[in-house]
């Protein structure tokens, strides 16, 4: 079965720092969408990407987050100056269409900001 | 906007037993409905979903939902839980109207199986 696939399954990095989070969704899939789910909390919806730019975001989607589909198979996500909060699980996911079509999600990235 | 309530944070049940997870959407307009199942350490992944073409909606791994209307319910049973059930359950919804496929998720409920 086709899958999203995600790397690095764990990211640890210094606060202020860069870090990029790279995802290969699947490949007839046209929208890629980012989540994150912050320990013990639920999953919430960052952003999502059709036809080469960003179709929706949220408020958590601030000028520090950045998202881009750089060599039509890889899906970004970078955070420009990592804040502690950052610390958070990062999933990617795909779909075919919209509404009716559901994701497919990666496993995760677990991003550890100390 | 919608929103999606999962009530109980945490359900035990015993092996064999009923599983029944609740979950209520918020919408005057029904949404897509989704339960997707995280187990640990891993992501998440779809259960069932209903878009509108039967009420009870059947899955993966005996899984099923029903759609209530008038309850505005989405609830998942299954009839005999296994010890491999043991996972965080989250009802997710996805607005019907004007194209967007943002998905909410509820505040998912973590199943325990005991023998």
């Amino acid at each position: 079965e086709p899958e999203v696939t995600q790397t690095p399954s764990h990211q640890v990095t210094q606060m202020g720092q860069e870090v990029i989070l790279r995802c290969v969704p699947i490949s007839n899939h046209l929208y890629f969408y980012w989540y994150r789910q912050i320990l013990g909390q639920k999953v919430e919806f960052l952003v999502s990407f059709y036809n080469n730019e960003i179709s929706e975001k949220s408020e958590i989607f601030d000028d520090q987050f950045s998202v881009e589909r750089p060599d039509g198979s890889n899906f970004t996500l970078k955070i420009r100056s990592t804040k502690l909060e950052d610390s958070a699980m990062y999933f990617c996911a795909s779909s075919e269409g919209t509404g009716v079509y559901g994701y497919t999600f990666g496993s995760g990235t677990r991003l550890t900001v100390v | 906007a919608q929103s999606v309530t999962q009530l109980g944070s945490h359900v035990s049940v015993s092996e064999g037993a009923l599983v029944l997870l609740r979950c209520n959407y918020s919408s005057s307009v029904p949404p897509y409905l989704f339960w997707y199942v995280q187990y640990p350490n891993q992501g998440l992944q779809l259960l069932l979903k209903y878009t509108s073409a039967a009420t009870l909606v059947k899955g993966i791994n005996d899984f099923e939902a029903e759609f209530k209307k008038s309850e505005t319910s989405f609830h998942l049973t299954k009839p005999s839980a296994h010890m491999s059930d043991a996972a965080e359950y989250f009802c997710a919804v996805s607005d019907r109207t004007g194209g967007g496929n943002k998905l909410t998720f509820g505040t998912g409920t973590q199943l325990k199986v005991e023998l």
